[in-house]
């Protein structure tokens, strides 16, 4: 079964340090794979997709599809980066599954 | 641009009652979706809709929860009656199949939160 695992609730860093919210996927297929983010009081939204292979506020993210992951990075935190991220996986329905989702917090 | 609007923003209500929220997608936007999102959990597909036709329906509970797209447009999803487990935020979004780069690539509402007594 189709499935997005976050296995980080919580991750907190300081400000400067290097970020990885990681993201493991379950799913037969070839995957299409993004990240979106929602700020404190604002709406969920893209950060970033696979396929566009660009990097969102410093922010890049590469498929695996050997270890079955598309981690997300950035070397160096922004207290601005705090929010909440969450892994999605696009099936062969066009149904787009989340994962829980990761809180950082990035402290100053 | 307004984004996805979605009214009310907020309902409380006792158990046993109906409740409707509201959704009116981006212009231009053929696909909406309506997700719901517990606590501590990422959103999960409830319905979407290609123009006004539902094609995927697979994880609306039908029993309790009905969805309508007139017109292709606005959206609103019902659950009658609401049960205590039903409490969560129900987020709609839209997207354009017409674009490379709007397939798949949603916009989210700001989600009516539902508090059931």
């Amino acid at each position: 079964a189709q499935r997005v695992t976050q296995p980080e609730k919580l991750l907190s860093v300081f400000k400067g340090a290097p970020v990885e919210l990681k993201c493991n996927y379950s799913y037969s297929g070839s995957p299409e794979l993004f990240w979106y983010v929602q700020y404190s009081r604002q709406r969920l939204q893209l950060l970033l997709r696979h396929i566009s292979r660009e990097s969102i506020k410093g922010f890049t993210a590469d498929l695996n599809k050997g270890e079955t992951s598309f981690h997300l990075k950035k070397p160096f935190a922004q207290e601005e980066d705090s929010a909440m991220y969450y892994c999605a996986l696009k099936d062969n329905t066009d149904k787009l599954i989340f994962g829980t989702g990761t809180r950082l917090q990035v402290f100053p | 641009e307004a984004g996805v609007v979605q009214s009310p923003r907020y309902k409380i209500i006792e158990k046993k009652q109906p409740v409707a929220f509201w959704c009116n997608p981006i212009s231009g936007h053929n696909t909406l979706y309506w997700y719901l999102q517990n606590l501590g959990q990422g959103p999960e597909l409830l319905i979407r809709y290609e123009n006004e036709e539902a094609v995927d329906d697979s994880q609306l509970p039908k029993d309790r929860f009905s969805a309508e797209r007139l017109k292709g447009v606005d959206s609103t999803l019902k659950i009658q009656p609401a049960e205590l487990g039903d409490s969560a935020v129900y987020l709609c979004a839209s997207s354009s199949s017409f674009t490379d780069s709007g397939a798949n690539v949603l916009t989210f509402g700001a989600g009516s939160r539902l508090t059931v007594l």
